[in-house]
């Protein structure tokens, strides 16, 4: 199965910086590497997402990075905003039928 | 967008009782959908895969005569907790596949066994 390692834990920025989170994984099959936020007693939301033939993809303030040889993936959110404040899971997979293994979580904290 | 509904959101039950969680696909047909558990603080872990009109796949720890999954039809999934305990306390979060590989969340129900 895959193992998914995520960093950092919590992640506490001042408003306007920028935020990265890095996750890292095991499996070479991934090809299909999601980032999601969830909101305080809410499920989790697709924010952003890349596929293993692109190696970034930006979405305004937010964007993906992709290193595959180094099995790495990570999320750039720029000029912070409080409503950034959320956990942010990562979850690779192979894209096939199976559930998603997620990584432990980042909180991101915007301080204003 | 795909839009997974999920209820109830909250519920609080009496230890020994059973309690039914829906998920419904509202704008599509979901053969399969996915059953999550989240502890506070703590990360989604797969419970169980449910197939339309087949028994339910649990991953490894996870009791299947405990959490009943039952999916009738493409666009109802239900995960029923039995015999509740106060560790059965959680949140619970369906998920389908919307195509590709892209999955859609429901809103989670939080389970408080007293």
């Amino acid at each position: 199965g895959e193992n998914v390692e995520q960093h950092p834990s919590t992640l506490s920025v001042q408003e306007g910086d920028s935020a990265v989170i890095k996750c890292t994984y095991s499996d070479s099959a991934s090809n299909y590497f999601p980032w999601y936020k969830q909101e305080l007693g809410k499920g989790p939301q697709l924010i952003i997402d890349i596929r293993s033939n692109v190696g970034e993809k930006k979405d305004q303030r937010i964007a993906v990075t992709l290193n595959k040889t180094a099995k790495h993936f990570s999320l750039h959110i720029t000029e912070t905003q409080p409503e950034d404040s959320a956990v942010y899971f990562c979850a690779p997979s192979g894209g096939g039928a199976d559930g998603l293994t997620f990584g432990k979580g980042t909180h991101l904290i915007i301080q204003p | 967008g795909a839009v997974v509904s999920q209820h109830p959101s909250r519920v609080i039950c009496k230890s020994g009782t059973s309690v039914k969680i829906e998920c419904r696909s509202l704008d599509f047909q979901a053969t399969t959908m996915f059953w999550y558990r989240q502890f506070p603080k703590q990360s989604l872990m797969l419970m169980a895969t449910s197939n339309e009109g087949s028994k339910a796949t649990y991953e490894q720890g996870v009791e299947k005569d405990k959490f009943l999954i039952n999916h009738a039809s493409l666009t109802l999934s239900t995960l029923t907790v039995t015999s509740a305990h106060p560790e059965d306390s959680s949140f619970y979060i369906c998920s389908a596949r919307v195509g590709g590989a892209s999955y859609t969340f429901g809103s989670g129900t939080r389970l408080t066994v007293v």
